[in-house]
């Protein structure tokens, strides 16, 4: 079957701790994003890729990184420099960001909770 | 700043009530507005809305887009308990040759037996 998959379910982080987040599509999708979900706060967009070795900044970036070297995969790292990692994380994929209009809907993986520990 | 502000953040009904959910938006380039529903883990798409005027309709769900007033929204007539969700909305913006979503904060709708 068709879809996003996203790894692991639950994760814990030490202090001081990198993670990394996996996400992967099989919908031969073009552009794939990820955003943070807090409460009250709605999702608010990390990073996004619309072709492979090439990634542009959402909103807040800052303390993630991610990479984009195959077109099925963009994990995303939390790095120690994120001070307010508890969240939930989403990733998401669309046929292109620049393609036709119809085409533009993004179809969600089912997301990965990060706790700190 | 693109903002887009869902109201009301917050929304408690009875089975067979018809909610209406609000959606505006201000931003720069805007491409298209889509309404996503959240159950307990991945937003699942409802409706993508380009022009305005044009009322977009799945069963007891509908949406419309006034691209004048810059605003949307998301009706469901006869609802039900498996309504019950977070309702988010979402403006495509168009930024150089980049393209992304900027979502609302959602409505949580909660619908009693």
């Amino acid at each position: 079957d068709g879809g996003i998959t996203q790894s692991p379910k639950y994760l814990f982080r030490k202090e001081g701790q990198n993670v990394t987040l996996s996400c992967e599509q099989n919908l031969n999708h073009d552009a794939m994003y990820w955003y943070r979900q807090d409460p009250g706060q709605g999702l608010r967009l990390i990073y996004y890729s619309q072709i492979v070795n090439d990634f542009q900044k959402g909103d807040i970036a800052e303390g993630y990184s991610v990479s984009r070297e195959k077109k099925e995969s963009f994990p995303l790292t939390v790095t120690s420099a994120q001070k307010n990692p508890t969240a939930f994380y989403l990733c998401a994929s669309s046929i292109s960001g620049a393609s036709a209009l119809a085409l533009e809907t993004q179809y969600f993986g089912p997301g990965t909770r990060l706790l700190v520990l | 700043e693109d903002k887009v502000v869902q109201s009301p953040l917050s929304l408690v009904v009875h089975e067979g009530d018809t909610v209406t959910l609000n959606c505006s938006y201000e931003v720069t380039n805007f491409r298209s507005l889509l309404w996503y529903k959240q159950e307990k883990k991945a937003p699942t798409f409802l409706f993508m809305l380009t022009s305005s005027g044009i009322e977009k309709k799945s069963g007891r769900l509908s949406s419309i887009l006034d691209k004048k007033e810059l605003f949307s929204i998301l009706n469901i007539t006869a609802t039900q308990t498996g309504d019950s969700a977070i309702y988010l909305c979402a403006v495509y913006l168009r930024g150089g040759s980049n393209y992304k979503l900027t979502f609302g904060k959602g409505t949580l709708l909660t619908v009693n037996p």
